[in-house]
């Protein structure tokens, strides 16, 4: 089964700009969870979305926006690049439900998101 | 709102020895709790979640326990390998459905052949 992919990997914008990255979940999972990762602050959650709800939003300004589409795959855009936007970008994918294997998120490989 | 730290903020060891890693929550009403590694620019990876009413989960060489009481969980790795090396994050998700996951600072363990 593959395993959760992200897109680009790698990306460099300028201050001012927006951006869009992309998740795709585990063939059958519904839930996507966005998280932002910074040696500053750590690992943060930014928002989850089911079938395609938004379930839950981290304290991040609305700058931050997501989307899920029907066939689960979900976006970030990030309106108005600040400095302090450069970080890795993680997205899980988890079934929901109960017990473990349903319960259980599994991340990507990141976007590296690089602000000048 | 929810804080977990995790101590010590790195460890170094040598090959073969066994070793805990810690992980303390603010608020004991959590759903589970889950534990990952994340090697160097890479994802996570999940090793093993353990839910509210559980008290232990085991996989391989590793062992997580849960006292929601408290507010700890541990991970136990038995027989380190340099391959362990990596940073240990531990992951809570609070109680009430589905709520948003507070993450600990991670350990960052180094295994010395």
């Amino acid at each position: 089964k593959a395993g959760v992919t992200q897109t680009p990997r790698y990306l460099i914008k300028t201050r001012g700009q927006q951006v869009t990255l992309s998740c795709s979940p585990i063939s059958g999972h519904r839930s996507v969870s966005w998280y932002q990762q910074t040696p500053g602050q750590g690992l943060q959650f930014l928002f989850e979305y089911f079938s395609e709800t938004q379930r839950n939003k981290g304290n991040f300004p609305g700058r931050f926006s997501g989307r899920q589409f029907s066939n689960s795959r979900s976006e970030m855009n990030v309106s108005t690049l600040e400095l302090g936007d450069s970080a890795l970008y993680l997205c899980a994918s988890s079934l929901p439900g109960q017990g473990f294997e349903a319960d259980t998120q599994y991340f990507g490989p990141g976007t590296r998101l690089t602000v000048l | 709102k929810q804080e977990v730290t995790q101590i010590p903020a790195a460890l170094s060891v040598p090959e073969g020895e066994n070793l805990v890693l810690n992980c303390s929550f603010t608020d004991s009403a959590i759903y589970n709790l889950q534990w990952f590694r994340q090697d160097p620019g890479k994802g996570l990876t999940s090793l093993l979640l353990i839910q509210s009413s559980q008290r232990e989960q085991t996989s391989g060489r590793l062992n997580a326990s849960l006292d929601k009481s408290s507010g700890r969980s541990t991970l136990y790795i038995a027989a380190s390998q340099p391959g362990d090396s990596a940073t240990y994050l531990c992951a809570v998700r609070r109680d009430g459905g589905y709520q948003k996951v507070t993450f600990g600072t991670g350990t960052k363990l180094q295994v010395i052949p």
